[in-house]
């Protein structure tokens, strides 16, 4: 089964200042990999996503995630964040092909001080 | 375009009791998903209907269970309700054969008292 590590729980940053937040999986196949973002009273929504190809994938808003495989990583970052970024953001994985079954992590609540 | 939608918005149960929440899908789409999400982390994956079927099943008791409708809409179900079940309850959907990018629904908030 796969599981998805987030380390941060809660940042705090200042406009303009840069962000990464960092994302683990563990599963032994292919993957696709995801970030969500959730903010204050919205629902979740798609941010970007990766499945194949291109291991540095570009999603709304200025965001972009790098896939590295060797470290089973899917970092997210931003070179400048808006205090409008502030949101909870999920990493996600789900195993290729097949029946959809998403493994989401725990969350990282993004804090962006104007 | 319509997307998920999830009915209803807020339940209050009590310990015991059974509880049906629903999710109609995004226009176009065919699978839906269903997760629990407690105050502070991350959604659980429930269950995964497609062709009316469950597909997928996380690590959840039988006493959750589900249905598909030929419309593509869902239900989700719990019987004999724990005060452990309070949760958000999410509703996903996707086409099967696309890009597995799931739309989510804004949840029902489940209290069990």
């Amino acid at each position: 089964a796969q599981s998805v590590s987030q380390h941060n729980h809660h940042v705090i940053l200042s406009e303009a200042a840069s962000l990464e937040l960092g994302c683990n999986y563990s599963y032994g196949g292919t993957v696709n990999l995801f970030w969500y973002v959730q903010y204050p009273g919205q629902h979740l929504q798609l941010l970007l996503k990766y499945f194949s190809g291109d291991p540095l994938v570009k999603g709304i808003k200025g965001f972009e995630a790098e896939f590295i495989k060797s470290k089973f990583s899917f970092n997210l970052r931003k070179p400048s964040v808006q205090w409008s970024d502030t949101a909870e953001y999920f990493c996600a994985v789900t195993p290729s092909g097949g029946y959809q079954k998403v493994t989401f992590g725990t969350g990282t609540k993004l804090q962006v001080i104007p | 375009d319509a997307g998920v939608t999830q009915s209803p918005t807020h339940l209050i149960k009590t310990r015991g009791q059974q509880v049906t929440l629903r999710c109609s899908p995004k226009s176009g789409h065919d699978t839906v998903s269903w997760y629990q999400q407690a105050l502070g982390q991350g959604p659980q994956f429930i269950f995964q209907y497609y062709e009316e079927e469950e597909r997928q099943r996380g690590n959840f008791p039988d006493r959750f269970s589900g249905h598909q409708f030929p419309n593509y809409s869902s239900e989700l179900n719990v019987n004999a309700l724990l005060l452990g079940d309070s949760a958000l309850y999410l509703c996903a959907s996707s086409a099967y054969r696309g890009s597995y990018e799931q739309y989510f629904g804004p949840g029902t908030r489940l209290t069990v008292t």
